[in-house]
């Protein structure tokens, strides 16, 4: 069945370092990937998205790139802030027949930035 | 402002004793759904609605309920909690053209003791 998984966190990163958060993928065909980002106390908001084959998905500086041959989605900014500080969740949906709109979700990948 | 709003945001309650927690969006979407979030698993869904009387089961409905009487609202009732119920719950929802498709929007959480 389909799947997610992302790096193990906490992630804890110094203020203007650069962000890498590992996500990949198992599913048929074609999904739409998505970052959606947990801000401490709060809801799920989304960060980027993206549809297709090497379409590349950015926000807030943030980035992540659809790549098919590595089925990978990770998520990189080149210099985070302390407010990044959250937990991030790599998600997928299914666009086959009979999809139920269901999003499949990694566990979540903790960050903190330190000023 | 384009919103989906749930409440109670934090309940402690007993098991056995029945309880509904409430969704209300806004945005006019056709597709509702359920998640529960729980350390190291990220979110899985609970039920999903394509529109109004239409709803169905996700990948973990037992001991939930919904209905979808309104376009706008889909409450989840626990009928009898029990303390594996005990969670963090998000209530999202989509709409547009194959709008079980589209970016699903979350609500702010409840989170859920049960004793």
């Amino acid at each position: 069945g389909n799947s997610v998984t992302q790096m193990e966190g906490p992630v804890t990163l110094s203020e203007e370092a650069f962000l890498t958060i590992n996500c990949t993928y198992t599913a048929t065909g074609y999904p739409s990937l998505f970052w959606y980002v947990q801000y401490p106390g709060e809801g799920l908001q989304l960060l980027l998205k993206a549809t297709k084959a090497d379409d590349k998905g950015s926000n807030k500086g943030f980035e992540a790139t659809y790549r098919k041959e590595t089925t990978s989605f990770h998520l990189e900014k080149g210099s985070v802030q302390v407010s990044d500080s959250a937990v991030y969740f790599c998600a997928l949906k299914s666009a086959r027949p009979g999809n139920t709109g269901k999003l499949i979700f990694g566990q979540g990948t903790t960050l903190q930035v330190k000023p | 402002e384009a919103q989906v709003t749930q409440n109670p945001r934090y309940l402690i309650t007993v098991t056995g004793k029945k309880l509904t927690v409430t969704c209300s969006q806004n945005m006019n979407h056709e597709y509702m759904s359920w998640y529960r979030q729980d350390p190291g698993l990220g979110l899985r869904q609970i039920y999903y609605s394509m529109n109004v009387e239409v709803t169905d089961k996700g990948d973990v409905p037992e001991g939930y309920k919904v209905s979808r009487k309104e376009k706008r609202n889909f409450p989840l009732i626990l009928e009898s909690p029990s303390p594996n119920q005990t969670s963090l719950y998000f209530c999202a929802s989509s709409g547009g053209q194959g709008a079980f498709l589209e970016t699903q929007y979350f609500g702010p959480g409840t989170r859920l003791l049960v004793l």
